[in-house]
């Protein structure tokens, strides 16, 4: 079936603007998640999303990020006057939380979004 | 202190070679652990889960031991093919969910 897609691929735009980053996760998944990886470097938790609610938003790096989820299926991390630190990639990545053994269950990533703020 | 670490690397090793890699965490409210594999410019994929009784997956080892709170990857007979980054994975409890927490990942190269 089909895997977490992710729109754009790329993105390049200009410091103070504003992105908006998408994520289709795998149907009937529960959870997904947005991490944020620079390059060279680990992924960085940022939101995770139990249905469309978000238990944990103690990643988000400052009050310029903000994500929603709707329907339980699709993700938007939209990222306010974007500076050239937010230059990354952006990967998200769902789960189907099997009831008894989430805590096993695999995560399943998209490609990523690559953004550059010039 | 970070709350996944491992050694970045490079580790640099000849075709068949076996090689370790370690990842220590922090919070021993930890639940369970995973590696993950990253291809360059790629998403990370699992590579396998970390059972506390240890598990194999053909030349893939991995152990866990929560009483030093580290977890390991033992791969044999190394393969160019297994040329990436290793990602160890500690999943944390969070609001009736678990918060899978990366660590920053160890660089393999396997040379001819």
């Amino acid at each position: 079936g089909a895997g977490v897609s992710q729109s754009p691929s790329n993105k390049v735009t200009e410091k103070g603007k504003d992105v908006e980053l998408r994520c289709d996760p795998i149907s009937g998944h529960t959870a997904l998640y947005w991490y944020r990886q620079r390059l060279g470097q680990g992924l960085e938790f940022l939101i995770y999303f139990q249905g469309n609610s978000a238990p944990d938003k103690s990643g988000l790096p400052s009050d310029r990020f903000s994500a929603e989820r709707t329907g339980e299926s699709v993700s938007t991390l939209t990222i306010q006057r974007t500076q050239q630190e937010d230059s990354a990639v952006y990967l998200c990545a769902s789960r189907p939380i099997t009831s008894g053994r989430a805590r096993l269950d695999e995560q399943f990533f998209g490609p990523g979004t690559r953004l550059t703020v010039l | 202190r970070k709350e996944v670490e491992q050694d970045p690397g490079p580790f640099n090793v000849p075709e068949g070679a076996t090689v370790a890699f370690n990842c220590t965490y922090s919070n021993s409210a930890s639940q369970s652990f995973f590696w993950y594999r990253q291809d360059c410019r790629k998403e990370p994929k699992l590579l396998m889960s970390v059972y506390s009784s240890g598990n194999e997956d053909g030349r893939f080892t991995a152990q866990l031991n929560r009483a030093s709170q580290y977890i390991s990857l033992l791969i044999r007979d190394s393969k160019l093919s297994d040329s990436a980054t290793y990602l160890c994975v500690v999943n944390l409890a969070s609001g009736g969910s678990y918060i899978p927490t990366f660590g920053r990942g160890t660089s393999l190269i396997v040379h001819p």
